[in-house]
C-alpha cells in the first residue's frame, strides 16, 4: 500500500515549452502532496505543498508563475514548468502524505521525473 | 529553524563489514528525524523514523539508528554491508507543518 507514480518518468522539451508532469497516490487519498527538486548528485529540495482543493505553498525562491501547481483531487496533483529554461532540467520528485491513523505522518515518495530541457 | 548535517558525501566499505552513516541534527524542539534510501531512478524509501519514542530505532533491511540527544545525533548503523546497500542515504528532519529536511545525502558504496 501507499504507492506514488509520477508521469512521465523522464521528457525531453525544447526550450520555451511546457511540460507538465503528474503526480497520483494509486491507493490512498492525499490531503498533502509535495513537490521536490534534486539537481545531480545533490540533496532533494522542497519546492512547495499542496492541499486538495486550496493554492500550493511556495519555499521562498521559487517562482509560483512559473512552477504551477495544482492538486484538484485527492489522487492527483500536478506541476507545469511553464516556458522551460536548460536551468530548469532537473529531477523532479512528488510525495504524497495522508496523515490518518494507518499512514500516520508519513510520506510517501513518487519515483522522480528527470525533465531535460535543450 | 531545523537543519541536518551528513557528515561524509561518500563512505566506502566491503561487503560484509559495518556500516555507519552519520548524521548531526539541530532543531529547536524534539525533532521527528528519518532516514531515506534512494537507488538509482527509484523513489526514495523510507529505511526508519525516529519519533521520541525509544532511542534506537530498528529499521528495514537490517539497517538501525540511535538518537543521541546529548551528541544531536541520529547516525545510521548496520552490521554487515550486502552489495544490494549501494545507494544514496539522506538523513531528514522534521522541519514542522508536515515538511521536510533533507541533509546533502551519503552516496554508500559497497565493494565486493
Amino acid at each position: 500500500g501507499a504507492v506514488v507514480s509520477q508521469h512521465p518518468s523522464w521528457v525531453i522539451c525544447k526550450s520555451g515549452t511546457s511540460v507538465k508532469i503528474e503526480c497520483r497516490s494509486l491507493d490512498f487519498q492525499a490531503t498533502t502532496m509535495f513537490w521536490y527538486r534534486q539537481f545531480p548528485k545533490q540533496s532533494l529540495m522542497l519546492m512547495a505543498t499542496s492541499n486538495e482543493g486550496s493554492k500550493a505553498t511556495y519555499e521562498q525562491g521559487v517562482e509560483k508563475d512559473k512552477f504551477l501547481i495544482n492538486h484538484a483531487s485527492l489522487t492527483l496533483s500536478t506541476l507545469t514548468v511553464t516556458s522551460a529554461h536548460p536551468e530548469d532540467s532537473s529531477f523532479y520528485i512528488c510525495s504524497a502524505g495522508a496523515l490518518t491513523s494507518v499512514l500516520g505522518d508519513e510520506q510517501f515518495f513518487g519515483p522522480g521525473t528527470r525533465l531535460t530541457v535543450l | 529553524a531545523q537543519s541536518v548535517t551528513q557528515l561524509d558525501s561518500h563512505v566506502s566499505v566491503s561487503e560484509g563489514t559495518p556500516v555507519l552513516l552519520r548524521c548531526n541534527y539541530s532543531s529547536s524542539y524534539s525533532p521527528s528525524l528519518f532516514w531515506y534510501v534512494q537507488h538509482p531512478n527509484k523513489g526514495l524509501q523510507l529505511l526508519l523514523k525516529y519519533t521520541s519514542a525509544a532511542t534506537l530505532v530498528k529499521g528495514i533491511n537490517g539497517f538501525e539508528a540511535e538518537f543521541k540527544k546529548s551528541e544531536t545525533s541520529f547516525h545510521l548503523t548496520k552490521p554487515s554491508a550486502h552489495m544490494s546497500d549501494a545507494a544514496e542515504y539522506f538523513c531528514v528532519v522534521s522541519g514542522g507543518s508536515y515538511k521536510l529536511i533533507f541533509g546533502s545525502g551519503t552516496r554508500l558504496l559497497v565493494r565486493p
